[in-house]
C-alpha cells in the first residue's frame, strides 16, 4: 500500500528564514508523482509544486525547492526567504502513474513569526 | 476565472437529516473528486468521476451518494447524517487519461465544513 508520511505536525519560522519541510513515501511503483500543496487558513487548496519521479534534478518555483532523494524515498520541501504569507498547512502527496488516486500525509503547519 | 466552486461553504446538520454539496467546475475538466479532510489528518477520497455519467467509490464512500450528469457538476449526497460526517469537504478536478488520471495536480474548491449534531 501506497502511504505518505510528514513528521513535523508544527513548525514556526522568523520572517526571512529558510525552512524545510520532511516528506517520506512508501511505494513499489518506479513511475510516479510527488506533490506539496499550501493549504492557508482560508481553506484553499492550492498546488505548490511537483516532481516526477524520473526526473533526478530537483523541482524550483520561485523560493520553494524540493530534495528529492528517491532511494531513500524522501521528499523535502524548502521555503526560502519565508513570507507571512507562507504561514498555512502544508501537505505532501504522492501519485502512481497507473493509478487516479492522490495518497495523502497529514500535513505540517507552518507558522512564520514576524 | 471561477474554477472550482463550492456550495455551501459552512453547514449544520441534525442526526438523520440530509443535503446536497455542490460543486461546479468551469475548466471543462473530466475528473472530479470529492475529499473528506478531518482534524489533523490528510484528504480521503470519497468519490471520483472519470466523466459524466460514470463515477466510482474511493476509499469512504460510505454514508455518501454522487452523480454526473454534466461535465461540469458533481454533486455529493449526504443521507442520514451521521457525528462521524463532520468534516471539511473539498471537491476538485483536473484533466486527465485513462486509469491513470492526471500527473498535474489538481484545482480545489475553497470547501465545505460541516458539522452534524
Amino acid at each position: 500500500a501506497q502511504t505518505v508520511t510528514q513528521s513535523q505536525p508544527e513548525m514556526s519560522v522568523q520572517e526571512a528564514e529558510t525552512v524545510t519541510l520532511s516528506c517520506t513515501y512508501d511505494t513499489s511503483e518506479n513511475n510516479y508523482y510527488l506533490f506539496w500543496y499550501k493549504q492557508p487558513p482560508s481553506r484553499q487548496m492550492i498546488l505548490v509544486i511537483r516532481q516526477e519521479a524520473y526526473k533526478q534534478q530537483n523541482a524550483t518555483e520561485n523560493r520553494f525547492s524540493v530534495n528529492f532523494q528517491k532511494a531513500a524515498k524522501s521528499f523535502s520541501l524548502k521555503i526560502s526567504d519565508s513570507q507571512l504569507g507562507d504561514t498555512a498547512m502544508y501537505f505532501c502527496a504522492s501519485k502512481m502513474d497507473s493509478n487516479y488516486q492522490l495518497i495523502w500525509g497529514a500535513g505540517t503547519k507552518l507558522i512564520i513569526k514576524p | 476565472n471561477a474554477g472550482v466552486t463550492q456550495t455551501p461553504k459552512f453547514r449544520i446538520l441534525k442526526i438523520g437529516q440530509s443535503m446536497t454539496l455542490q460543486c461546479t467546475q468551469d475548466m471543462n475538466h473530466n475528473y472530479m473528486y470529492w475529499y473528506r479532510q478531518d482534524p489533523g489528518m490528510g484528504l480521503k477520497l470519497i468519490y471520483y468521476s472519470v466523466g459524466a455519467g460514470i463515477t466510482d467509490k474511493g476509499e469512504v464512500p460510505n454514508g455518501y451518494n454522487v452523480s454526473r450528469s454534466t461535465t461540469e457538476d458533481f454533486p455529493l449526497r449526504l443521507e442520514l447524517a451521521a457525528p462521524s460526517q463532520t468534516s471539511v469537504y473539498f471537491c476538485a478536478s483536473s484533466w486527465g487519461r485513462g486509469r491513470g488520471g492526471t500527473n498535474y495536480g489538481y484545482t480545489f474548491g475553497s470547501g465545505t465544513r460541516l458539522t452534524v449534531v
